[in-house]
């Protein structure tokens, strides 16, 4: 069974350029979860969707950064305009829904901005 | 405000001998425990877990064990392997959803 599929696993930007992340969860799971992690730090949070329906995107910074999961499977995740502390890695997860205890990561995506 | 933390950035072992990554979290409301392993450009792996109604958890080679007093876990590893060296992470959830992470410790097993 294929993993969490993320593309692309690098990306290198100037600041104030567009950038977007795409994930393709394991079949079957309906709960999607897009992850940011900083050098030397664990992930962080920054949207968790049910399906199509984005249930907590509490922590994501809505000025510059949007997501979607049109048709309750793959999803994208956008920054514009990228700024220079956006260069981190972004991963995603998935998991059964109700299963958030066992969430799949994919390799992520290795985001510089210059 | 970090609620997870793993003081110990890196951490050596000899292989053969026990490796103990620790972990402290600060929300007494944290109910559900992981631990994750992340080799380089892999995403994390989930390794084992524990949820609050218990003190210890084994898996083979790996144990995790919960303070909850102390607001304390760990992982132990026992005999560690070369294949071992990666970062952990441990995590820690309250309402089953949302997972808030530590820093990661780094492990190198010596052969």
């Amino acid at each position: 069974e294929a993993g969490v599929v993320q593309s692309p696993r690098y990306k290198i930007i100037e600041k104030k350029q567009p950038v977007a992340f795409w994930c393709n969860p394991i079949s079957g799971h309906n709960t999607l979860y897009w992850y940011l992690q900083n050098l030397g730090q664990g992930p962080e949070l920054l949207i968790r969707y049910e399906n199509e329906e984005a249930v907590d995107d509490s922590q994501l910074p809505k000025d510059r950064f949007s997501a979607e999961r049109l048709k309750g499977v793959d999803s994208t995740l956008k920054i514009q305009p990228a700024e220079l502390g956006d260069s981190a890695v972004y991963l995603c997860a998935s998991s059964l829904i109700g299963r958030d205890n066992e969430q799949f990561f994919g390799p992520g995506t290795r985001l510089t901005v210059l | 405000d970090q609620q997870v933390k793993q003081n110990s950035p890196s951490l050596s072992v000899q292989e053969g001998r026990i490796s103990i990554l620790n972990c402290d979290y600060t929300n007494s409301m944290f109910d559900y425990f992981l631990w994750y392993k992340k080799y380089p450009a892999e995403g994390p792996t989930f390794l084992i877990s524990i949820s609050s109604i218990k003190d210890k958890n084994e898996d083979g080679r790996f144990t995790v064990f919960l303070n909850k007093s102390a607001k304390h876990l760990s992982l132990h590893i026992v005999p560690s392997q070369p294949g071992d060296s990666a970062v952990y992470f441990c995590a820690a959830s309250y309402t089953g959803n949302q997972f808030y992470f530590g820093t990661g410790t780094s492990l190198t097993v010596i052969p």
